[in-house]
Parts: structure tokens; C-alpha cells; sequence
């Protein structure tokens, strides 16, 4: 069984700022990992995905993130915040093996990033 | 191109009332998804579909039914809603089904039920 925990529900972060957001995951196989953001009232858009190439993953609006097998840790950064970084952040793991199964995503609880002028 | 289409955005029903949500993508997808979400709890898979004319019980099945005649089309119904299924629904819809390929997901519908 897959299962994603997000270590904190809300993170403050000064414009300019460096942002960390932690995620921790367990998967019974190889996983294939991603963050996703959702802005207020908006669906969800990908940030960054991981499939098992490279561990250290670039994605859109200059978020990164690596995956550490040892630590079972798919952690999000970003150098410096901007206002429009405010949204819910979630990290979501997928290990299911075969594709009849579809692609059965599991969210962690998400974390909500406020961005202060 | 418009990706992922919900309708509709918004609908308050009373306890025992029947709807149905309808989504649609344009984008030949063969995999399609229907999640609630709900505050702390990041998204849950309800029902999801494999290709035209099959459907599977996702993690919270329960109370939902779903059909997919079309492959450009996935519907969610309620046939008698609770209070326990004020949510917010995401459709979403990917090429295949294997992990790598990327969900794209829909703008959401709020539904409250008192």
C-alpha cells in the first residue's frame, strides 16, 4: 500500500524567501512521485513529476524537488517566493505496477503556503 | 482545446436529491477519474475508467455511481445525497495509465448537501 504524509499543513514565508515544503511517502514498489498546486478556487495544475530518472527534479515557476530513496523523502523547493506562490501544495505518490489498474494517485493532506509582502 | 471541462461549478441539493456531474476532455484520453476533496485530506479517488464502457470502484465508492458510454465523456451521479457527500469533485483524465503519465484535472464542482 501506498501512503503520502506532508509534515506540515501550513507554511509563512517572506517575499524573497526560500521555500521548503516536506513530503514523506510509503510505496510497496518502484513509485513514481509529483507535486501538485491548486490556487483558490482553481483545479489542480503539476508542478514536477518523478519517474525514476534524474532524483533532482525541475518543474515549472522555478520549484524543484528531489527524491531521496534512503529518507523516503520527495521534498519541494524554491529559492525565493513570490506572491503568486500562495496556494495548497500537494505531494502525491503512484506505485501501482500495472495499467489496468490506472494510474491510482494517493494525495497527502496538503500544504497551504501564505506569502508575506 | 479546452482540457477538462466540469459541469457544473456549483449546486446545493437537499438531503435525498439525485444529481449528476458530467466531465469531458478533449485531449483522446483513455483514463478517466472522479475525486472529492475534502479540508485535510488531499483528494480521494471515488471511481475511475479505463477505456469506453468500463468503470472500477476507486478508494470511496460508496453512494456514487459512474458511466462512461463515451469515451470523451465520464459522469458521476448521486442517486440519494447525504450531507457526508458535501465535497468538492475533481474530474481527471490522463493517456495511459501507467504512473508516469500526468493527470490533468478539471476546475472542480462544489456541491453542498443540506
Amino acid at each position: 500500500a501506498q501512503s503520502v504524509t506532508q509534515l506540515d499543513s501550513h507554511v509563512s514565508v517572506s517575499e524573497g524567501t526560500p521555500v521548503l515544503l516536506r513530503c514523506n511517502y510509503s510505496s510497496s514498489y518502484s513509485p513514481s512521485l509529483f507535486w501538485y498546486v491548486q490556487h483558490p478556487n482553481k483545479g489542480l495544475q503539476l508542478l514536477l513529476k518523478y519517474t525514476s530518472a534524474a532524483t533532482l527534479v525541475k518543474g515549472i515557476n522555478g520549484f524543484e524537488a528531489e527524491f531521496k530513496k534512503s529518507e523516503t523523502s520527495f521534498h519541494l523547493t524554491k529559492p525565493s517566493a513570490h506572491m503568486s506562490d500562495a496556494a495548497e501544495y500537494f505531494c502525491v505518490v503512484s506505485d501501482y505496477p500495472g495499467e489496468a489498474a490506472g494510474n491510482k494517485l494517493t494525495f497527502g493532506g496538503g500544504t497551504r503556503v501564505l506569502v508575506k509582502p | 482545446n479546452a482540457g477538462v471541462t466540469q459541469t457544473p461549478k456549483f449546486r446545493v441539493l437537499k438531503t435525498g436529491q439525485s444529481m449528476t456531474l458530467l466531465c469531458a476532455q478533449d485531449m483522446n484520453h483513455e483514463y478517466m477519474y472522479w475525486y472529492r476533496q475534502d479540508p485535510g485530506m488531499g483528494l480521494r479517488l471515488i471511481h475511475y475508467s479505463v477505456g469506453e464502457g468500463t468503470t472500477a470502484k476507486g478508494e470511496v465508492p460508496d453512494g456514487y455511481n459512474v458511466s462512461r458510454l463515451k469515451k470523451q465523456n465520464f459522469l458521476l451521479g448521486l442517486e440519494s445525497a447525504a450531507p457526508s457527500q458535501t465535497s468538492v469533485y475533481f474530474c481527471a483524465s490522463s493517456y495511459g495509465g501507467l504512473a508516469y503519465y500526468e493527470q490533468y484535472f478539471g476546475p472542480g464542482t462544489r456541491l453542498t448537501v443540506t
